[in-house]
């Protein structure tokens, strides 16, 4: 079955520790996203990619790292600049581009910084 | 002022209720609109977009108002299985930066 599949599901890390977040996907997307659920908030674009080696800020980017080295992986690292990481991080990927309200996300990756 | 605005509920409805959201937008150069569905602890999932004319997939109901901008979802004959959180959607179009989540209507469907 076609999907996104985010790994680790659950990750704790201790303060100054850096960690990457995998998302992969197998449905032939070239759009990809991450966002960054916190309670009471809307989802908050961190980055985002239309193609490979091409990735944008979005309105959050302080404190991450993406790569787009290839077409179905958008890893996403977390770095010990980012002052509040804990989160619910969500990736997505669309078929219409970038400006596509249609997204398909993975089932999340929750971080916990103890 | 926010994006996008959605009472944050909850609502609590006896199934076989029928229910309904409104969700609000700031900015009248917004081109499409979509409702998410999240249940708790998971990742939201696309219900339905949100057309022109309005538009229908089974008990649910999608409607905008340009004029008045905002976007309703109409839930008839509630199932327990509809309990979750109902994300608001607004995309100005222009980038990924342009696409803009409300935070979400709770449900609680009740027997």
């Amino acid at each position: 079955d076609g999907g996104i599949t985010q790994s680790p599901k659950y990750l704790f890390r201790k303060e100054g520790q850096n960690v990457t977040l995998s998302c992969e996907q197998n449905l032939n997307h070239d759009a990809m996203y991450w966002y960054r659920q916190d309670p009471g908030q809307g989802l908050r674009l961190i980055y985002y990619s239309q193609i490979v080696n091409d990735f944008q800020k979005g309105d959050i980017a302080e404190g991450y790292s993406v790569s787009r080295e290839k077409k179905e992986s958008f890893p996403l690292t977390v770095t010990s600049a980012q002052k509040n990481p804990t989160a619910f991080y969500l990736c997505a990927s669309s078929l219409q581009g970038w400006d596509s309200g249609e997204l398909f996300f993975g089932e999340g990756s929750r971080l916990t910084v103890l | 002022r926010k994006e996008v605005e959605q009472d944050p509920g909850p609502f609590n409805v006896p199934e076989g209720a029928t229910v309904a959201f409104n969700c609000t937008y700031s900015n009248s150069a917004s081109q499409s609109f979509f409702w998410y569905r999240q249940d708790c602890r998971k990742e939201p999932k696309l219900l339905m977009s949100v057309y022109s004319s309005g538009n229908e997939d089974g008990r649910f109901t999608a409607q905008l108002n340009r004029a008045s901008q905002y976007i309703s979802l109409l839930i008839r004959d509630s199932k327990l299985s509809d309990s979750a959180t109902y994300l608001c959607v607004v995309n100005r179009l222009g980038g990924a930066n342009n696409l803009f989540f409300g935070t979400g209507t709770r449900l609680t469907v009740i027997p």
